[in-house]
């Protein structure tokens, strides 16, 4: 059964300093996601991807996070100058269209020291 | 949104079935029900949804209210991998915000050998 693939599964960085999470999303969907999980807390939409543009984006994605499709497998979600608070589990998703089911991937645990 | 109330926690023995409340009283003519679930250190994993009539699929059925003010899920014979945090949310697909899936805390369902 297809699935969302995450690299890394456990990043640790510096304040800082920038960090890249990728993602492989399921081959034949058009939509993407990106949502966050702080330890103990409930599951937040960052931002949606369609057509290579940003179609949805929530508060907590400011200028310090970006993403792209740099080619037509992998999407990446950028944070440019990482904060303590940004320690959280990534979650990438995927889906065929906007309103169908989305599927997640396994997590990228991100730890900002 | 459209805001959902769940139990925070519920207890199953193995092989007996399960009933997983939620109420949406404020449930819009538009919005349907999804059920989306997420085992220990994993990403969200879709379930199952409806709009108005009863729901089976392979690993769960829905029961939804005649007002569709609430809902249940039941996992018919729990095992040991249902062991998880069920969410219950509502996605109009038509409205603004409709690509986000907006998580509550959800329900952590036990199962007890």
């Amino acid at each position: 059964e297809p699935e969302v693939t995450q690299t890394p599964s456990h990043q640790v960085t510096q304040m800082g300093q920038e960090v890249i999470l990728r993602c492989v999303p399921i081959s034949n969907h058009l939509y993407f996601y990106w949502y966050r999980q702080i330890l103990g807390q409930k599951v937040e939409f960052l931002v949606s991807f369609y057509n290579n543009e940003i179609s949805e984006k929530s508060e907590i994605f400011d200028d310090q996070f970006s993403v792209e499709r740099p080619d037509g497998s992998n999407f990446t979600l950028k944070i440019r100058s990482t904060k303590l608070e940004d320690s959280a589990m990534y979650f990438c998703a995927s889906s065929e269209q906007d309103t169908d089911t989305q599927y997640f991937g396994p997590g990228t645990r991100l730890t900002v020291l | 949104d459209a805001k959902t109330t769940q139990p925070n926690s519920m207890e199953s023995n193995e092989e007996e079935p399960v009933h997983l409340p939620c109420n949406h009283s404020t449930i819009s003519g538009t919005d349907y029900i999804h059920w989306y679930r997420q085992l220990p250190s994993q990403g969200p994993e879709y379930v199952i949804h409806g709009l108005t009539s009863n729901v089976n699929n392979r690993m769960a059925s829905l029961a939804i209210a005649e007002d569709r003010k609430s809902s249940t899920l039941i996992l018919h014979r729990a095992t040991l991998r249902d062991a998880a945090v069920y969410y219950c949310i509502l996605r109009d697909p038509s409205g603004a915000g409709s690509y986000q899936l907006t998580f509550g805390k959800g329900t952590k369902l036990s199962v007890i050998p």
